[in-house]
């Protein structure tokens, strides 16, 4: 069973738009959360992270938001840039030995 | 050159054949990682490995092994291969340093095809 969960398979957003990302996790356990962008025939890089002691975490053009009673995180991207246009996953573990990764979500940016 | 290289990079091979994929690192982490990568389901970890003894089981070990002959290569072999086993599959280090937080880099895949 899945336990991380990207709902939207893809997203269009206009250049100079926020783009946001979401993540559902159903394990209350997970406390450490990662998010990695991926473009083809790469392997993923990460992004940024954040721990479940934290509601905000902020990188640049990028902020993950942790919402721990929900069991949801959410990545924003603002502004989009065409360069941001990779499938995005969302990683979350319990114990910071394994991670469990969701489905990806595919990000086009429209110049 | 490549911090974390996975060979070969594109495998065919046949029901049964045994198929050995391998990964180097030269970022000198302790923990390597081996993960698929199938449509729908995102990634999934297969096994990994703390240091050249400590060698744990993933979500979906079952069909797979895999041997740490060095610090810097992690090795996954299919001893049958099966078609279900067609997938990307990507190789991952990390620092055990700095905690659960610690990103883990990938290598480029290997896209194994099973007939």
């Amino acid at each position: 069973d899945q336990q991380v969960k990207q709902n939207s398979p893809s997203l269009s957003v206009q250049e100079g738009r926020i783009s946001i990302l979401n993540c559902d996790y159903t394990n209350s356990m997970f406390d450490y959360f990662l998010w990695y962008k991926k473009y083809p025939a790469e392997g993923p890089t990460f992004l940024i992270s954040i721990s479940s002691i934290k509601d905000k975490n902020e990188d640049g053009r990028f902020t993950v938001f942790l919402n721990k009673s929900a069991k949801h995180l959410s990545l924003h991207i603002v502004p989009s840039q065409p360069g941001d246009s990779a499938v995005y996953f969302c990683a979350a573990s319990a114990t910071g030995n394994q991670f469990y990764f969701g489905t990806g979500t595919s990000l086009t940016v429209i110049p | 050159d490549a911090d974390v290289t996975q060979t070969p990079r594109n495998r065919i091979t046949k029901t049964g054949k045994r198929i050995m994929l391998e990964c180097s690192q030269t970022k000198g982490h302790d923990r390597m990682y081996w993960y698929r990568q199938d449509p729908g389901l995102g990634l999934r970890l297969i096994y990994y490995s703390f240091d050249v003894k400590d060698i744990n089981k993933g979500e979906i070990s079952d069909g797979y092994s895999v041997s740490r002959q060095a610090q810097a290569k992690f090795s996954l072999s299919l001893e049958s291969a099966i078609p279900n086993q067609t997938a990307l599959y990507f190789c991952a280090t990390s620092d055990r340093t700095g905690g659960a937080l610690n990103e883990q880099f990938f290598g480029p895949g290997t896209r194994l095809t099973v007939l």
